[in-house]
């Protein structure tokens, strides 16, 4: 079956760094995707990798091992604001999302 | 660029009404568009999949006949909840696929809109 796995919740302090992990099972793939979603609002696009390695965009960067089915969203320089779920999702064969049920992150002073 | 826009955001009504909610894809066209729903405190669950000129796919356990989607155009997909009742109170998200950016089919989601059955 399809299956993404990532922590249910983090606490992280402001000003410093944390790594979300991802692991992820599908049929075929297409690439992973990571979204923000602030409570009560709708998700936000931050990422996309479909290659190996580190992409890095401001303070965040995420990366990917294909062999591995491993994925990380990387936030640095932690802000309040960063308080929010972190979606991955991974793309299968048929170009359908496949949703991890989301890592809540609280960001404490 | 990339922007999907959703109305209404909020919407109360009576036990046994319908509801139309509108998600349009405003710089870019949309082959496909999705309909997401989520209850509090849990994650995105996927409904249906809109196809512009064809019949939407729903997700195992999604009653078609309830929850009637049309996808007219490239940029516009309604989803309609018929005889709505408390129990479909809740946040349902749209979300359409650029299949032309430079991100290649990346998702972009509408603010969501809020249901509240009375």
């Amino acid at each position: 079956g399809q299956n993404i796995d990532q922590p249910t919740e983090m606490t992280a302090t402001e000003g410093a760094i944390v790594q979300i992990n991802c692991t992820y099972q599908t049929s075929g793939f297409n690439g992973l995707f990571w979204y923000q979603q602030h409570a009560g609002e709708a998700p936000t696009f931050l990422s996309y990798n479909v290659l190996d390695g580190l992409e890095e965009k401001g303070r965040f960067s995420s990366f990917l091992s294909r062999s591995k089915g491993y994925s990380y969203l990387l936030l640095k320089e932690l802000q309040m604001k960063d308080s929010a779920s972190y979606l991955c999702a991974a793309m299968d064969s048929n170009y359908q999302l496949i949703w991890g049920a989301g890592t809540k992150l609280i960001i404490k002073p | 660029g990339a922007v999907v826009s959703q109305h209404p955001s909020w919407v109360i009504c009576k036990s046994g009404t319908s509801v139309k909610i509108e998600c349009r894809s405003l710089d870019f066209q949309a082959t496909t568009m999705f309909w997401y729903r989520q209850f509090p405190k849990q994650s995105l669950m996927l409904m249906a999949t809109s196809n512009e000129g064809s019949k939407a796919t729903y997700e195992q356990g999604v009653e078609k006949d309830k929850f009637l989607i049309n996808h007219a155009s490239l940029t516009l997909s309604t989803l309609t909840v018929t005889s709505a009742h408390p129990e479909d109170s809740s946040f349902y998200i749209c979300s359409a696929r650029d299949e032309g950016g430079g991100q290649v089919e990346t998702q972009y989601f509408g603010p969501g809109t809020r249901l509240l059955v009375l």
